[in-house]
């Protein structure tokens, strides 16, 4: 299996902040990657396919880029509705180890 | 509206087998790929298996290669995971996802003895 390697396993900003979560592919995947969101107690939401482009009624705040082996999610300027943990997956495949997004 | 509903899950002893369901509706279901993803409690998302929309071509886990099996029925809209020789690290609540973007609730898979 590729192996998916996120970072930072925790992070914690404050409302406003521009905030980064990366994503390694141990193999190429070209841009075969989504992001996730998840709250506590609810099913994952896409947020970003195809490495860079936004889903369907996602905030523009949110956006991803990278291809092959590097990839980032960023948030523009964080919101109280964005405190909640991130997940990147190569498509058909294994996720990262997700990212937590704490109140600072 | 796209649905995706997940049924099967239970309690069961290690060594033990369950076969979970996910009834979809909503949408075109042979022309989507189907997966399975997990959670354990407190911990992150594990994809487990992805089937083509033909249902020619799968893809597995390495955790559960040789345990599990993904299956679909076109005709009645449904997606299927036998869960064979189960261990305890198999603990988790399941999801059925299409497409990357419509998850169902899950079902939870307890192997306890």
């Amino acid at each position: 299996d590729i192996q998916m390697t996120q970072s930072p396993s925790t992070l914690s900003a404050s409302v406003g902040d521009r905030v980064t979560i990366t994503c390694r592919a141990s193999q190429s995947i070209s841009s075969w990657l989504a992001w996730y969101q998840q709250k506590p107690g609810k099913a994952p939401k896409l947020l970003i396919y195809k490495a860079s482009s936004l889903e369907g009624g996602v905030p523009s705040r949110f956006s991803g880029s990278g291809s092959g082996t590097e990839f980032t999610l960023t948030i523009s300027s964080l919101q109280p509705d964005d405190f909640a943990t991130y997940y990147c997956q190569q498509y058909n495949g294994t996720f990262g180890q997700g990212t937590k997004v704490e109140i600072k | 509206e796209v649905q995706v509903l997940e049924s099967g899950g239970g309690l069961v002893q290690p060594g033990g087998s369950l076969r979970l369901s996910c009834a979809a509706s909503g949408f075109i279901f042979n022309t989507y790929a189907m997966s399975w993803v997990r959670q354990a409690p407190g911990r992150g998302l594990e994809w487990v298996s992805t089937i083509s929309g033909s249902g020619g071509t799968t893809y597995n886990a390495d955790s559960v290669k040789g345990r599990f099996t993904i299956s679909r029925d076109n005709s009645k809209n449904t997606l299927y995971l036998q869960m064979n020789s189960l261990r305890v690290e198999d603990t988790a609540l399941y999801y059925c996802v299409k497409d990357h973007r419509d998850w169902g609730r899950g079902t939870l898979v307890t192997v306890s003895s």
